[in-house]
Formats: C-alpha cells, structure tokens, sequence
C-alpha cells in the first residue's frame, strides 16, 4: 500500500499571505490528523478529520482550518500568515483515529517558511 | 490528565553499545502507548506500540519497549546502537478515546546521536 502523502514538500510565503496543504492518506484510511512542529513547542495537534467531519480540534487561532472529502483526502488552509506559521506541519491517517489505541501514519511533512 | 514525559532531550552512544531512552506517562485511562522516530526532515515512522497484550514489546530496526504500570514507564531499547539510529525519538500515549478531546499526547522528543 503506498503511503501518506502530501504536497508541496516545501512552500514559502510572505506574511499575510493564505496557504492550503494537501494530504492524502493511507487507502482505507478514514481518519486525518494534522499537526505543527516547530523546534520550539514540539509537536502539536491542530485537528483530526473522520468521514469528512472535524472530529478533534488543538488550541490553535482559526486562521487554522481544514477538511476533508469524500476520498478522505484532506486540505489544511492557513490564513494571513504570520512568522510563527512557519514549521513541519504533518498529518498522519488511521483507520478508527486517534485516541482509539489505533496506529497514526504520517507523511513526510510539508516544510512551510514564512518571510 | 495525560501526558508523556521523555526524561532525555539527547542521549549520545558509541556505536555498537546499547540504546536505553526513557519515558514515563500519566494517563486517567488504559493507554496505548507508541515510539515513533523522526529523521531529519522527515516524517515521523512507527517503531513500536503497545496495547494492553505483552508488555514487552517489539519493533522494527532492533528496538523494543518494556511496559511497567507500576513505574508508569515505557522504556525503549537497543542491545547494539548502529549509525542509521541516529534521529529524534518521540514517546506518545494514547488515552483511549475522549469524543472531542484530543487524545494523542506527544512527548517532547529525544535526540539520539551516535558516535562512530
């Protein structure tokens, strides 16, 4: 089975710019998750999709927003871009999602810089 | 409250000595617990995962993780460090479902780097 995917690979912005962020899962796949990593705060959860629905939602301002068609494959979009936009943002698939015991898959990650 | 608590943000081996990364959880419920390891620009990839069968656990590239619940700790391990280890190590738990919470908990990450 080929794995998550997503695209671009890489992006780069100018502040106040929108980006969208693609992801396709895992076929079969149903749930999608997305997070930020940045050397500073780590990893963190923005928000999980299951069957097209938002599921779970991070802390994070609503300049962050996502979803999900009815292939499962998902679209995060960020809003007037700010400096602290830019980070690895990963999503992974599952089966059942997370928080279910059940195995997160992740992509290899869009690497987003904002200038 | 969940949470993971990686006790090494960097542990540094020779090669060929054993890997030992710790981290300890709390969680209110049953958790799965996870190793997943990050190499630089890339995505995180699963090592490892427990879910209440055998509390020692096995994984790809050598590695393996023992459950204790009485230590509340989930140990990951390799008797022979090799160069390709060498990447960010991420500890999480999982709660077992909280409908509209979220219900992964990552660890801060711990860099292994190996000496040649």
């Amino acid at each position: 089975k080929a794995g998550v995917t997503q695209t671009p690979r890489y992006l780069i912005k100018t502040r106040g710019q929108q980006v969208t962020l693609s992801c396709s899962p895992i076929s079969g796949h149903r749930s999608v998750s997305w997070y930020q990593q940045t050397p500073g705060q780590g990893l963190q959860f923005l928000f999980e999709y299951f069957s097209e629905t938002q599921r779970n939602k991070g802390n994070f301002p609503g300049r962050f927003s996502g979803r999900q068609f009815s292939n499962s494959r998902s679209e995060m979009n960020v809003s007037t871009l700010e400096l602290g936009d830019s980070a690895l943002y990963l999503c992974a698939s599952s089966l059942l999602g997370q928080g279910l015991g059940d195995t997160q898959y992740f992509g290899p990650g869009t690497r987003l810089t904002v200038l | 409250a969940q949470s993971v608590t990686q006790l090494d943000s960097h542990v540094s081996v020779s090669e060929g000595t054993p890997v030992l990364l710790r981290c300890n959880y709390s969680s209110s419920y049953s958790p799965s617990l996870f190793w997943y390891v990050q190499h630089p620009n890339k995505g995180l990839q699963l090592l490892l995962k427990y879910t209440s069968a055998a509390t020692l656990v096995k994984g790809i590239n050598g590695f393996e993780a023992e459950f204790k619940k009485s230590e509340t700790s989930f140990h990951l391990t390799k008797p022979s460090a090799h160069m390709s280890d060498a990447a960010e190590y991420f500890c999480v738990v999982s709660d077992g479902g909280r409908p509209g919470a979220n219900n992964l908990f990552f660890g801060t990450g711990t860099r292994l780097t190996v000496i040649p």
